[in-house]
């Protein structure tokens, strides 16, 4: 079974700039999840989608983040624009179904740093 | 807020000892608390999970033990190895999910 997979694994942009990150859930996971994870933090989640309508984006910064699920599968994320405190690792995250007992299967995330 | 707080921040042991990491909670709603483990350029991974109607869980080398009315939870890692150095997340979830900090293990051989 192939695991989440995420582009791009590394990204560098200015502050003010425009990025996007794009993960690909496994197969028949119903539920996606985007995080944050700025260094020597736990990750923050950001927003959970189920299918693709939004089940939670409390904590999504709404002013500068947006991200969609287009056909209930893959995902894209977006900073627009980027500040120098979005410096972070984007981990995207599967699973079956929304219960809160589903195992979360991590990719291996996008570091993105802003200058 | 931090909903999970966790301890200690970094860890050294020597192989073959006890590695323990603590969590403690303030939401009584939270029922699912589950342990990830996280390598360097690797996402989290789920390592052992424990529901708040079982104080003890073991699986191989790693146990939680959970203490609903204190409202903590502790990971020990029995016979620590030098391929246990990591970072370990706890988390706890009800309708939200929340990970702690973060303790990076190291095991000295």
């Amino acid at each position: 079974e192939a695991g989440v997979a995420q582009s791009p694994r590394y990204k560098i942009i200015e502050k003010r700039q425009s990025v996007a990150f794009w993960c690909n859930p496994i197969s028949g996971h119903a539920t996606l999840y985007w995080y944050q994870q700025i260094l020597g933090q736990g990750p923050k989640l950001l927003i959970q989608f189920q299918n693709n309508g939004v089940v939670d984006d409390s904590q999504l910064p709404k002013d500068r983040f947006s991200a969609e699920r287009l056909k209930g599968v893959d995902s894209t994320l977006k900073i627009q624009p980027a500040k120098l405190e979005d410096s972070a690792v984007y981990l995207c995250a599967s699973s079956r179904g929304t219960p809160s007992r589903e195992t979360q299967y991590f990719g291996p995330g996008t570091r993105l740093l802003v200058l | 807020q931090q909903q999970v707080k966790q301890s200690p921040q970094s860890l050294i042991v020597q192989k073959g000892g006890i590695s323990i990491i603590n969590c403690a909670y303030e939401n009584t709603a939270f029922d699912y608390f589950p342990w990830y483990q996280q390598f360097p350029g690797k996402g989290p991974a789920l390592l052992i999970a424990i529901r708040p109607d079982v104080s003890e869980k073991k699986e191989g080398r790693f146990t939680i033990s959970f203490n609903k009315s204190a409202k903590q939870f502790s990971l020990h890692i029995m016979d620590s190895q030098p391929g246990d150095s990591a970072t370990y997340f706890c988390a706890a979830t009800g309708n939200q999910f929340y990970f702690g900090t973060g303790t990076s293990l190291t095991v000295i051989p």
